[in-house]
């Protein structure tokens, strides 16, 4: 089992609908989550952090963090073509030191 | 202020060969991650450094070492290089060991 799981995809939505992306994970003892963005070719571009059950907002973007059921989800409203991009759910356990697990990332394409 | 800045942008280099590849972190970031990247997968963790010290290996062989300097900067060292290896290498800086990373534009490295 791998530590973090995403739907590779491809997920797509139309312009201004609302995208949701979700990550399960493995240690149940895990305390950071985080989403980072990446267009192709770039690097992952942190979007989102979140430590606590429940959810944060920010801007049009909002994660939700479920501890019990060790799922954690990134929700894009107004989606943009300037979303599309792949999605990575990155996870820190709590028996691995300090590195975080990254999921393999969910393709977004967003139709104007 | 400048982000992560990684050096060199692009390299190839032939098998058997040694690389070196060099990370400075965001002024006042003390903690310095590497992370490879293979196309279609999340990054996967190599080390991280803090306070010039390591606090985490990833599963790698010893092939790949580094280091971190006064300064906080850090280079990545692989030798006797793999077809395998090539990859995008990311290194990521952060405040402290449990914030969110933000990641360099990376190097890519093409082994032939």
């Amino acid at each position: 089992q791998k530590e973090v799981e995403q739907n590779s995809g491809p997920l797509s939505v139309p312009e201004g609908a609302i995208a949701s992306l979700n990550c399960t994970y493995s240690d149940r003892g895990s305390q950071s989550f985080f989403w980072y963005r990446q267009y192709s070719g770039k690097s992952p571009e942190l979007i989102m952090s979140i430590y606590s059950n429940g959810d944060k907002e920010d801007g049009r973007f909002t994660a939700q963090l479920n501890k019990a059921s060790q799922y954690v989800s990134l929700l894009i409203r107004d989606s943009q073509p300037s979303d599309s991009a792949t999605y990575l759910c990155a996870v820190r356990p709590t028996n691995t030191g300090n590195q975080f697990y990254f999921g393999t990332g969910t393709s977004l394409t967003v139709i104007p | 202020d400048a982000g992560v800045t990684q050096s060199p942008t692009h390299l190839i280099k032939t098998r058997g060969q040694h690389v070196t590849l060099r990370c400075s972190p965001i002024s006042g970031h003390k903690s310095v991650s590497w992370y490879q990247q293979v196309l279609g997968q999340g990054p996967q963790f190599i080390f991280q450094y803090y306070e010039k010290e390591e606090r985490g290996r990833g599963n790698f062989p010893d092939r790949f070492s580094a280091r971190q300097f006064p300064n906080y900067s850090s280079e990545l060292n692989v030798n006797a290089l793999l077809l395998g290896d090539s990859a995008l290498y990311l290194c990521a800086s952060s405040p402290d060991v449990n914030y969110g990373y933000t990641f360099g534009s990376g190097t890519r490295l093409t082994v032939v």
